[in-house]
């Protein structure tokens, strides 16, 4: 079964500054889709950004960008010039072949103004 | 356009109960999945419903049922409510089944078990 590890429960980052939020996944599959989902207090999830396993090139959208390193199954977001409403919980989530997400257990992010 | 509706937003029920969850997806999407959001925890995936037949179903105990109607729309029941089963459901759809499709969730339901 695959499983996602998110290893930092909170972040903190400066308005303007730059940070990171760590993921590693485990599966057996080659081929397999991998997100990062951003869920306000809104509750609603929505996608921040997507990496197919197969693309060497790391995805990028806007601000948002990611480390992906498949051998090591890491798959890290970077969020540049943050802003406050990037504040919120961020899930890591895998699919393959099964069709279902499997998603890690989030990390919290707080923007300092 | 309107994006994936649930409702209720939230309800509040005694153990022993029956609850039904709603879910329109977006229109034109044909598929529907079902996530339950513990607190603190992430998304667990619960059903996935594709053009109204069940295409896949996680590690829930039978009192954990859906469907889905002609229009796309869904239904999640749960019977006999635990305490644990107090969470956010979370239900997404998408254009079709396929691999690496995008999903978009609607602001889930609160269910909290008294």
């Amino acid at each position: 079964a695959q499983t996602v590890t998110q290893s930092q429960p909170e972040m903190s980052v400066q308005e303007a500054e730059t940070v990171t939020l760590s993921c590693t996944y485990d599966t057996s599959e080659s081929d397999y889709y991998l997100f990062w989902y951003k869920q306000p207090p809104s509750r609603q999830m929505i996608l921040v950004i997507r990496q197919e396993a197969y693309k060497q090139q790391n995805a990028t959208e806007n601000r948002f960008s990611v480390n992906f390193q498949k051998a090591a199954k890491s798959f890290s977001l970077k969020i540049s010039d943050s802003q406050l409403g990037d504040a919120a919980m961020y899930f890591c989530a895998y699919i393959g072949s099964g069709d279902k997400l499997t998603f890690g257990t989030g990390t919290r992010l707080a923007v300092r103004p | 356009d309107a994006g994936v509706t649930q409702s209720p937003t939230h309800l509040i029920k005694t153990r022993g109960q029956h609850v039904t969850l709603r879910c329109s997806p977006i229109s034109g999407h044909k598929s529907v999945s079902w996530y339950q959001q513990v607190l603190g925890q992430g998304p667990q995936f619960i059903f996935q419903y594709y053009e109204k037949e069940e295409r896949g179903r996680g590690n829930f105990p039978d009192r954990f049922s859906a469907r889905q109607f002609p229009n796309y729309s869904s239904e999640l029941n749960v019977n006999a409510l635990l305490l644990g089963d107090s969470a956010l459901y979370l239900c997404a759809s998408s254009l079709v089944q396929g691999f690496g499709t995008e999903a978009f969730f609607g602001q889930g339901t609160r269910l909290t078990v008294v």
